[in-house]
């Protein structure tokens, strides 16, 4: 079954901790992405990739990281320096850009990170 | 800077009704516009528009985009529960920071 998964499903941490957030797809898709969601707030793009060993900031980018070593993975680190990382993040990913099939993004389950 | 805007926010609705959802946008180098349903999780895939004009049609759900108007419409007809989820636009830019640029969704509650 082809698809993007993401673990774990709820995380709760301590404020002060850096945590990372698991997105794994065997879509074969070269490009990656993650998204904050709030309530009542739509996607926001914190970090993509389209290539393995490269990424870009999205627009809300301070206080997270991320790593491509892999076509196959791109794991969310969120840190401390984040001030309110509370939210449900969602990783999406689709075909190399530059092609009209590129457009459609493919999500994963997300996962909704609680810090206390 | 880039701007994707839905309305409304949030719609009560009864079985049967027929919603029309609105999305308009300001986004540089446009190239699509598309739709998507969010129940509990992953948003999925409903249309992506790129010409003005064309209708897509999936079973009771249709949606145009108007490039004169810089927007786009999403409509249901006969709807039911299970069609209760947010609804968001997304408009692909392209060239640069090739990426989507979301809106903040429409809540659509369809009661029995």
């Amino acid at each position: 079954d082809g698809g993007i998964t993401q673990s774990p499903k709820y995380l709760f941490r301590k404020e002060g901790q850096n945590v990372t957030l698991s997105c794994e797809q065997n879509l074969n898709h070269d490009a990656m992405y993650w998204y904050r969601q709030d309530p009542g707030q739509g996607l926001r793009l914190i970090y993509y990739s389209q290539i393995v060993n490269d990424f870009q900031k999205g627009d809300i980018a301070e206080g997270y990281s991320v790593s491509r070593e892999k076509k196959e993975s791109f794991p969310l680190t969120v840190t401390s320096a984040q001030k309110n990382p509370t939210a449900f993040y969602l990783c999406a990913s689709s075909i190399a850009s530059g092609r009209a099939s590129s457009y459609e993004q493919y999500f994963g389950p997300g996962t909704r990170l609680t810090v206390t | 800077e880039d701007k994707v805007v839905q309305s409304p926010l949030s719609l009560v609705v009864h079985e049967g009704d027929t919603v029309t959802l609105n999305c308009s946008y300001e986004v540089t180098n446009f190239r699509s516009l598309l739709w998507y349903k969010q129940e509990k999780k992953a948003p999925t895939f409903l249309f992506m528009l790129t010409s003005s004009g064309i209708e897509k049609k999936s079973g009771r759900l249709s949606s145009i985009l108007d490039k004169k108007e810089l927007s786009s419409i999403l409509n249901i007809t006969a709807t039911q529960t299970g069609d209760s989820a947010i609804y968001l636009c997304a408009v692909f830019r392209q060239g640069g920071s090739e990426k989507l640029v979301f809106g903040k969704g429409t809540k659509l509650t369809v009661n029995p």
